[in-house]
């Protein structure tokens, strides 16, 4: 049982550059999350996916795009990377809306 | 949308010693509490959570209490050891999968 697996765990982009993080989880869970983590800011949510086939903006949407491909993979993509978006990117999953979050193992992003 | 304080950014305490960090939120409609941990390079995880039909939670060495009125919960964290060092985080939430977090409590334990 894996849990919630995202690749990759390291990318440098170049400022401009285009790249998708990949998540998947193997619980049934119903809801997706990407979550961004930057020193002194907590956790903030970019996207959410309550249910396969819908996905909502949450607190810093903005430069991103996401896809609930299936009810397992839930993708986040970077269409033209900026410094400002040089974080830590963790995906999670919960059963539903109040549920427990598990989170993936974390993907760190540089954009340089 | 919700707004999450947390206090204190870092906190220190002797091993056996407690430690209380404590969060203030602004949607009065939240309903749900959790607290997660975060070791150094790891993900976070869940340690405790709260619902608002409840003022007190306790699991082992770790409690969380609610006051609904002024909006504030705190964590509390009894006989502290070394292995409790880590970054700790509280949420809210109304649901809507729309969680927010605190900006983070740094706890060291010093043997």
């Amino acid at each position: 049982n894996a849990g919630v697996t995202q690749t990759p765990k390291f990318q440098v982009l170049k400022t401009g550059q285009s790249m998708t993080l990949q998540c998947a989880q193997d619980m049934n869970h119903n809801s997706m999350y990407w979550y961004r983590q930057d020193p002194g800011m907590g956790l903030r949510l970019i996207y959410y996916s309550a249910s396969e086939g819908t996905t909502d903006k949450g607190e810093v949407p903005n430069g991103y795009n996401v896809s609930r491909l299936n009810k397992r993979e839930f993708s986040l993509r970077l269409e033209s990377a900026a410094p400002s978006q040089t974080s830590v990117y963790f995906c999670a999953s919960s059963e539903s809306a109040l549920g427990v979050l598990t989170f993936g193992a974390g993907s760190r992003l540089t954009v340089l | 949308g919700e707004n999450v304080e947390q206090h204190p950014s870092t906190l220190s305490v002797q091993e056996g010693d407690s430690a209380v960090i404590k969060c203030t939120y602004s949607d009065s409609a939240s309903n749900y509490f959790p607290w997660y941990k975060q070791e150094l390079g790891k993900r976070p995880q869940l340690i405790i959570d709260i619902r608002s039909n409840v003022g007190e939670k306790k699991d082992q060495r770790i409690a969380v209490t609610l006051n609904k009125t002024a909006k504030h919960f705190s964590l509390h964290i009894t006989e502290t050891q070394p292995e409790d060092s880590a970054v700790y985080f509280c949420a809210a939430s109304k649901g809507a999968n729309n969680l927010f977090f605190g900006t983070g409590t740094r706890l060291t334990v010093i043997p």
